[in-house]
C-alpha cells in the first residue's frame, strides 16, 4: 500500500463547476500537507500549504485537511480552463526534513 | 520569484553513458532536492541535500550519486545509464528551516536512456 494515494483521473468538468481533489494517507506522522499544481511540461509549483488540521482558503482555492481520516481535499471553485493541469498532494511529517511524500497526481481538465 | 534552471530539457543517451543533470538555483536556498517523475507512482526523491558538500540519500538512491561544491548547484550523475532510468528529472530547492517543505522545482530534464 502507498503511503499517499490519490485518483489520477482524469477529471473533466465544464467551466464553472466546483473541483474537488482528495487523498487520503496512512502515515499519521504526516504534519505538513501541500497541494502543487502542474502544467504540462514544466515542474510542480506550490499552491496551497497547510500545516495540521483545518481549513485554508486563497481565492478560488480551499484546503481541508483531516487528521483524525487521514484525508485532504483541494477544492476549486469557479473552476477556469486555465486551472487544466495536474494536481499533486503532498505530505511530510514533523521532522520538517523537507521530504516530501508525493501522490502521484490527478489530471484535470476544465472545457469552456 | 525564485528560479531554479536544469541545464538540459531533453537528453537522449546511451545504456552505459555516464549521465551529469545539472541544477542551478538563484535565491540562495540551503536545501536542494532531485526527484524523478514516473507515470503512476509520483514524484520519488533520489538525493538530497542541506548544505554545500552534503548530501543524503532519498527513497531511491540506487543508480544515481550527487555532487553539491557550490550552495547554488546541484548535480545528479548516473554513473553507467540504464534503460529503466529513463523518466522525468526534477530538480527543486527550499529555503530551509520553517519552510523546509515549500519547494521550487525547475522544468524537468526529460532523459531517455536507448
Amino acid at each position: 500500500q502507498k503511503e499517499v494515494e490519490q485518483d489520477p483521473g482524469p477529471l473533466s468538468v465544464p467551466e464553472g463547476a466546483i473541483v474537488s481533489l482528495n487523498c487520503t494517507y496512512s502515515n499519521s506522522a504526516f504534519q505538513y500537507f501541500m497541494w502543487y499544481r502542474q502544467y504540462s511540461r514544466k515542474g510542480p509549483e506550490l499552491l496551497m500549504y497547510t500545516y495540521s488540521s483545518g481549513n485554508k482558503e486563497d481565492g478560488r482555492f480551499t484546503a481541508q485537511v483531516d487528521k483524525s481520516s487521514k484525508y485532504i481535499s483541494l477544492f476549486i471553485r469557479d473552476s477556469q480552463p486555465s486551472d487544466s493541469a495536474t494536481y499533486l498532494c503532498a505530505m511530510s511529517s514533523s521532522s520538517n526534513t523537507g521530504k516530501l511524500i508525493f501522490g502521484q497526481g490527478t489530471t484535470l481538465q476544465v472545457k469552456p | 520569484d525564485v528560479k531554479v534552471t536544469q541545464s538540459s530539457r531533453y537528453l537522449v543517451k546511451r545504456t552505459g553513458e555516464k549521465v551529469f543533470l545539472e541544477c542551478v538555483q538563484d535565491m540562495d536556498h540551503e536545501n536542494m532536492f532531485w526527484y524523478r517523475q514516473d507515470p503512476g507512482l509520483g514524484l520519488r526523491l533520489i538525493y538530497f541535500s542541506y548544505d554545500v558538500k552534503m548530501k543524503e540519500k532519498g527513497d531511491i538512491p540506487e543508480g544515481y550519486s550527487v555532487s553539491r561544491e557550490k550552495k547554488e548547484r546541484f548535480s545528479l550523475i548516473l554513473e553507467s545509464a540504464s534503460t529503466n532510468q529513463t523518466s522525468m528529472y526534477l530538480c527543486a530547492s527550499s529555503l530551509g528551516g520553517a519552510t523546509n517543505e515549500k519547494l521550487f522545482f525547475g522544468s524537468g530534464t526529460q532523459l531517455s536512456v536507448l
